[in-house]
């Protein structure tokens, strides 16, 4: 399977444990992003890498949530001290870069997701 | 800034009847809009994208969207629904210049799909 792979796909946790994602993108995509998704509504932008470097960081991502994606391929998210309202799902998306020109209309392909249950 | 409404959060059809999903959006720039399908416990599908080229876009699954300038809507639509059909859909924008807009999509609240039989 060539696709966006995360890891774990589901996980349960009590408030106040640590959790980390994991996220495999498309081998020759140099761009990944996180996106959170809570029930009924669409995924809201959360951070973006290019390569290791961690371009933009959405508001929502509080100082309990850390980005990393050390070597450019995979990322991590650990999310600190959970909160019941860190339930949601957790998307990533990875594209390749086709900025030698200052358009950018590249598709983004997404995992299926991991979901976070925190009691 | 931009954003993204869609208009209803569900839609209900018959089997082989057409399907209207609609969205506006708001953008300071000229966006790429897509819309993306989301099955349950399955990953989001890119159904179509408009990238300032033909404004009547087809994607898969016999699905097209128009893009009307005027009335900043990318309205989804398909002739005759299935039932595999039954999902819910996302209208996205997206700045099309990297360093004015950024890279990250923008999601629409979706829209829920239900296909009778």
């Amino acid at each position: 399977d060539t696709g966006v792979s995360q890891d774990p796909r589901h996980k349960i946790t009590k408030r106040g444990q640590n959790v980390t994602f994991r996220c495999d993108p498309i081998s020759e995509h140099n761009r990944l992003y996180w996106y959170r998704q809570t029930l009924g509504q669409g995924p809201e932008f959360l951070t973006y890498f290019q390569n290791e470097a961690q371009l933009e960081k959405s508001r929502l991502l509080s100082d309990r949530f850390s980005a990393e994606r050390p070597k450019g391929s995979f990322s991590t998210l650990e999310i600190q001290r959970t909160e019941q309202g860190d339930s949601a799902m957790y998307l990533c998306a990875s594209r390749a870069s086709r900025d030698r020109g200052r358009v950018d209309t590249g598709e983004l392909f997404f995992g299926e997701g991991s979901r976070l249950t925190v009691l | 800034a931009q954003s993204v409404t869609q208009l209803d959060s569900h839609v209900s059809v018959s089997e082989g009847t057409p399907v209207l999903l609609r969205c506006n959006y708001s953008s300071s720039y000229s966006p790429s809009l897509f819309w993306y399908v989301q099955h349950p416990n399955k990953g989001l599908q890119l159904l179509l994208k408009y990238t300032s080229a033909a404004t009547l876009v087809k994607g898969i699954n016999g699905f097209e969207a128009e893009f009307k300038k005027s009335e900043t809507s990318f309205h989804l639509t398909k002739p005759s629904a299935h039932m595999s059909d039954a999902a819910e859909y996302f209208c996205v924008v997206r700045g099309l210049w990297i360093k004015a807009a950024g890279n990250k999509l923008t999601f629409g609240g979706g829209t829920r799909v239900l296909v009778k039989p």
